[in-house]
């Protein structure tokens, strides 16, 4: 299957402090990719949908300035979040879709565990 | 999005027996149901996915079956054994068919 790398695979950050995180298709090209945060013992919510040259779609109650999502290539999608706080401290997940090749199935990164002090 | 509802929470079944974990969801429009399998600060992996063409696919010991009516699918698992021990969650799309929702996940315990 087609593999999505994640970096960093963990952080810890003062808290007010920016974390970026990135997200890349490494065999093939994804118009659109995804981002989920995962509290523990809990299941994945996904936050937005990133799109490749434009704008992401957030979901509901997901602030946006905060959880700033930008997708400047078929193979990269970045997810930082501002002045972070320690209730942000969680598992992030990205996940990827080939659709020009037509396939149903995501692709999920492995993780990035965040941490705020 | 999409409401998508997932029983039990959690689920202890002696090794050799059978395990169903059951989903709903809402959006009727919904046309593709995978579950994953998640070890603890893993990825999910995919373990089955099924298309709303058919009611039920099977691949050895693990099987889905759907109801496009009553807009449930359900995971079997045959002859669990200990290492089939995980996190399930099964997802279902949402309006524009690009993303995902995931239920809430079922915690399998398989008892040597």
């Amino acid at each position: 299957g087609a593999v999505v790398s994640q970096h960093p695979s963990w952080v810890i950050c003062k808290s007010g402090t920016s974390v970026k995180i990135e997200c890349r298709s490494l065999d093939f090209q994804a118009t659109t990719m995804f981002w989920y945060r995962q509290f523990p013992k809990q299941s994945l919510m996904l936050m937005a949908t990133s799109n490749e040259g434009s704008k992401a779609t957030y979901e509901q109650g997901v602030e946006k300035d905060k959880f700033l999502i930008n997708h400047a290539s078929l193979t990269l999608s970045t997810l930082t979040v501002t002045s972070a706080h320690p209730e942000d401290s969680s598992f992030y997940i990205c996940s990827a879709r080939d659709l020009a090749g037509g396939i149903d199935e995501q692709f999920f990164g492995p993780g990035t565990r965040l941490t705020v002090l | 999005g999409e409401n998508v509802e997932q029983h039990p929470s959690t689920l202890s079944v002696q090794e050799g027996d059978s395990a169903v974990i059951k989903c709903t969801y809402s959006d009727s429009a919904s046309n593709y149901f995978p579950w994953y399998k998640q070890e603890l600060g893993k990825r999910p992996q995919l373990i089955i996915d099924i298309r709303s063409n058919v009611g039920e696919k099977k691949d050895q010991r693990i099987a889905v079956t759907l109801n496009k009516t009553a807009k449930h699918f359900s995971l079997h698992i045959t002859e669990t054994q200990p290492e089939d021990s995980a996190v399930y969650f099964c997802a279902a799309p949402g309006d524009t068919g690009n993303q995902f929702y995931f239920g809430t996940g079922t915690s399998l315990t398989v008892i040597p």
